[in-house]
This record gives structure tokens, sequence and C-alpha cells, in this order.
């Protein structure tokens, strides 16, 4: 099956600096990729629709500033958390439709960011 | 937008026994239906899917059920075992959209 990564795995950052997630598509181009972000115990909650090529969409309540999503090609996104605050501390998760016309989605391994 | 109800938000059980988890949609124009296997720190795995024209598949343990008429769909889990326990996510998406829209989840925990 599709395979999608994430780098890092996990990243410990202290409070205002910026921290860059890349998600990236392994075996076959994504034109589209998302981003969530999950807090403990929680459900993954869609932060943002990454378009190569184009801007990328936030869902609402989402900060396009402080999180910014650069997909630079048809196989890598990135996403970055600027000025990271403890309240950002987080698992964050891409995920990329495969190639094939099909509902599902591929998730990478995710990232585990702690903002001291 | 679409909502998804998920419960019981914990389900504690005896290996052996068996699992069910409900969930409910809003929209109408779902018709996927994935249920995801979250272990603690990993990633979400798709454990089965169903689509709207089928109204149960079943996958060795695992089932899943479909009722389009009263937007429900539930994971039925026979033969637990430790190894199941984890969190379990129910989804729903549209034709077209690769988008999910997640429950809450639900913590199995089987008791050896």
């Amino acid at each position: 099956g599709a395979v999608v990564s994430q780098h890092p795995s996990w990243v410990i950052c202290k409070s205002g600096t910026s921290v860059k997630i890349e998600c990236r598509s392994l075996d076959f181009q994504a034109t589209t990729m998302f981003w969530y972000r999950q807090f403990p115990k929680q459900s993954l909650m869609l932060m943002a629709t990454s378009n190569e090529g184009s801007k990328a969409t936030y869902e609402q309540g989402v900060e396009k500033d402080k999180f910014l999503i650069n997909h630079a090609s048809l196989t890598l996104s990135t996403l970055t958390v600027t000025s990271a605050h403890p309240e950002d501390s987080s698992f964050y998760i891409c995920s990329a439709p495969p190639p094939r016309q099909s509902n599902e989605q591929f998730f990478g391994p995710g990232t585990r960011l702690t903002v001291l | 937008g679409e909502n998804v109800e998920q419960h019981p938000s914990t389900l504690s059980v005896q290996e052996g026994d068996s699992a069910v988890i409900k969930c409910t949609y809003s929209d109408s124009a779902s018709n996927y239906f994935p249920w995801y296997k979250q272990e603690l720190g990993k990633r979400p795995q798709l454990i089965i899917d169903i689509r709207s024209n089928v109204g149960e598949k079943k996958d060795q343990r695992i089932a899943v059920t479909l009722n389009k008429t009263a937007k429900h769909f539930s994971l039925h889990i026979t033969e637990t075992q430790p190894e199941d326990s984890a969190v379990y996510f129910c989804a729903a998406s549209t034709g077209g959209s690769y988008i999910p829209t997640f429950g809450r989840g639900t913590s199995l925990i089987v008791h050896p």
C-alpha cells in the first residue's frame, strides 16, 4: 500500500521557537495532503489541507500565520509551527489519499511536539 | 458539515468476549465509513471500512454494519484478545472527499 512518512518523529523545543515537520509520500505523488492535530485522549482534528502549487486551506479556528504550510512538491508537504508555546504541544499527523480513486487515507506515523 | 458521534468512550471487556462500538452520523451524503485502530503514540490504522451500498462487511473477527436509514454504523469485534486493546475511531466521508470526520474515539481495554 501507499506509504507516508513524517520527520521528525518527536521534537522538544523551547517556547518561542519555530518547528518544521515534514510529510512525504514515498511511493506515490500527492497533490493534496492533510494535517491533523491530536491532543491526548482526543480525536484527530483536521487543521488544514495542503495543496501542491497553491495555498493551503485552513479549518475554522486554525491560525494560518502560526501554522505555516508549504506543499513544495508532489511528494512533500511541510508544517511549520511558528513561535511555539506549550499549548501547541500535541501529536501532529499528516495524511494523503492514495493515487487510485478511493476515499481511503494513508496516515504518516505522526510527530510528537513538546514545547517547554 | 458532518457530525459523527461515537459511543462508548471507554469499553472494558474480558478476553474472549465481544465488543461493540456504535457511531451515528448526520450528513445523508456520507457514503464511506472507515474504522481505525490507534495504539498509543502510533498512527491510526485502517482495520475495516464499509460503503453505503453495503449493509455489512466482515473480516475474520471484525465486522461492521451500516444502517443508512438510521444513519448509524457499528464495529463488532468477536473473541477479543489483549492485543485488541487500543483506541478505535469511526469516521464518515462523502463521495469525492478524502477528508473523513472522526468520532471522538473509544478506548477498548481487553483484560486477560
